[in-house]
């Protein structure tokens, strides 16, 4: 059945490592979507792709990084420049129809940890 | 900058009870908003949702309720059940951004007692 599957559940990094958390959907979807939860507060965009091969920067990219080499796939870098990196990592994706609105649908999230 | 406000972090409910959850926002050019509802250690799940032409749209039990010129909208669940029990994040874009610019609120934590 189709979804969006985030791997690892839960990480764990050193202080200075680069880490890569993975996304991918078999939903057909072209956008997709990075968001940072902490305690308390709402999802903040990260990154977002609407195509293969482009990524735009959202509201929070600082320290971060990812690419989008195909249309099911799109990992995150966490990197050592991401001074507070512990949270919730949640990727998402939606269809795009310019006519209509739609929603994005989500993975089950990461929970990266500092050690 | 808080674009989208849920003001009650958590409300509890009688189960067969009505369970209204409230959100607020400030950004005119919103034109879509959505309910998602959250388990613990699961991914938001998408709920249902209401485009700014309507005012009202329902789905089995659930109905959001939006009101333009108080930038307010509003889920009802009815009626209540312990299922139900879940973190629930109002979320508003604008379509000629193609929804890339989706903005959530802080969530608001529903519990159902039996």
């Amino acid at each position: 059945d189709g979804g969006i599957t985030q791997s690892p559940k839960y990480l764990f990094r050193k202080e200075g490592q680069n880490v890569t958390l993975s996304c991918e959907q078999n939903l057909n979807h072209d956008a997709m979507y990075w968001y940072r939860q902490d305690p308390g507060q709402g999802l903040r965009l990260i990154y977002y792709s609407q195509i293969v091969n482009d990524f735009q920067k959202g509201d929070i990219a600082e320290g971060y990084s990812v690419s989008r080499e195909k249309k099911e796939s799109f990992p995150l870098t966490v990197t050592s420049a991401q001074k507070n990196p512990t949270a919730f990592y949640l990727c998402a994706s939606s269809i795009i129809e310019w006519s209509r609105n739609q929603p994005q649908h989500f993975g089950d999230g990461t929970r990266l940890s500092i050690l | 900058d808080q674009q989208v406000k849920q003001n009650s972090p958590s409300l509890s409910v009688q189960e067969g009870r009505i369970s209204i959850l409230n959100c607020d926002y400030t950004n005119s050019m919103f034109d879509y908003f959505l309910w998602y509802k959250k388990y613990p250690a699961e991914g938001p799940t998408f709920l249902i949702s209401i485009s700014s032409i309507k005012d009202k749209n329902e789905d089995g039990r659930f109905t959001v309720f939006l009101n333009k010129s108080a930038k307010h909208l509003s889920l009802h669940i009815v009626p209540s059940q312990p299922g139900d029990s879940a973190v629930y994040f109002c979320a508003a874009s604008a379509r000629r951004n193609n929804n890339n610019d989706m903005r959530f609120g802080a969530g608001t934590r529903l519990t159902v007692k039996p």
